[in-house]
């Protein structure tokens, strides 16, 4: 089974509208920390948000805010007043324990955002 | 954040021969990570690299495909060797600059085999 899910191969959203990004995932761990990378054409990865398992408060960074659920096992990254440069692959990322004190990040298929104007 | 520098940015290459990708970071880091993005396709960890010890690979990859260098807390080499063009793809090379999990990327090698 996948450990991370994200079933919006694409989307689309009005300049300067809010748009979610869905991811869900899988883990029996029950401390865990859940991430939000950006990619742009260019290739490089951003990081964007981070919420931990144990957080009671969902996190927000500037436009970029985490709906943490954790009982539906869902991370949904929301982005407020989408801007052009906002197109981008978005990658949700879940670190797990892998054993002898080291953790593994796995990462979501993506989902590629395209702002119109 | 931690500045992650790699070269090369990009390179064209001929099946059969080897290309060696370096990271450098502005500052010692424990742990730095290995991932290949193929085309259109997430990213998947190849090994991760610890100063001073063996590379550790993912289930796939192999040492003599993916031999990898760490001779510091701040350089790592990837070096993919005896490259089809199945090994097309953007290599990126990352860190856990807080030990936090929070992984910062380098801004990847993009690979093409002909």
């Amino acid at each position: 089974a996948q450990k991370i899910t994200q079933t919006q191969p694409g989307m689309f959203v009005q300049e300067k509208e809010a748009v979610t990004l869905d991811c869900t995932y899988d883990t029996s761990d029950q401390s865990y920390g859940l991430f939000w990378y950006k990619q742009p054409s260019s290739g490089e990865m951003i990081f964007l948000i981070y919420q931990g398992s144990y957080d009671e408060q969902n996190a927000t960074e500037g436009r970029y805010s985490l709906n943490f659920q954790k009982a539906r096992k869902s991370a949904n990254l929301v982005i407020s007043a989408s801007q052009l440069g906002d197109s981008a692959m978005y990658f949700c990322a879940m670190r797990e324990k892998a054993g002898a004190g080291s953790y593994q990040l796995t990462f979501g298929k993506g989902t590629k955002l395209s702002v119109i104007p | 954040s931690a500045v992650i520098s790699q070269k090369p940015s990009r390179d064209i290459c001929q099946r059969g021969t080897s290309l060696t990708i370096q990271c450098q970071v502005d500052s010692q880091v424990t742990m730095m990570f290995w991932y290949r993005q193929q085309p259109g396709q997430s990213l998947t960890l190849i090994a991760t690299a610890n100063q001073g010890s063996e590379a550790t690979y993912e289930s796939g990859f192999v040492i003599d495909k993916f031999p990898i260098s760490r001779p510091n807390l701040t350089f790592s080499t990837l070096t993919v060797s005896n490259m089809s063009p199945e090994d097309s793809s953007i290599y990126l090379c990352s860190v856990d600059y807080r030990d936090t999990g929070e992984l910062f990327f380098g801004e990847g090698s993009r690979l093409t085999v002909l």
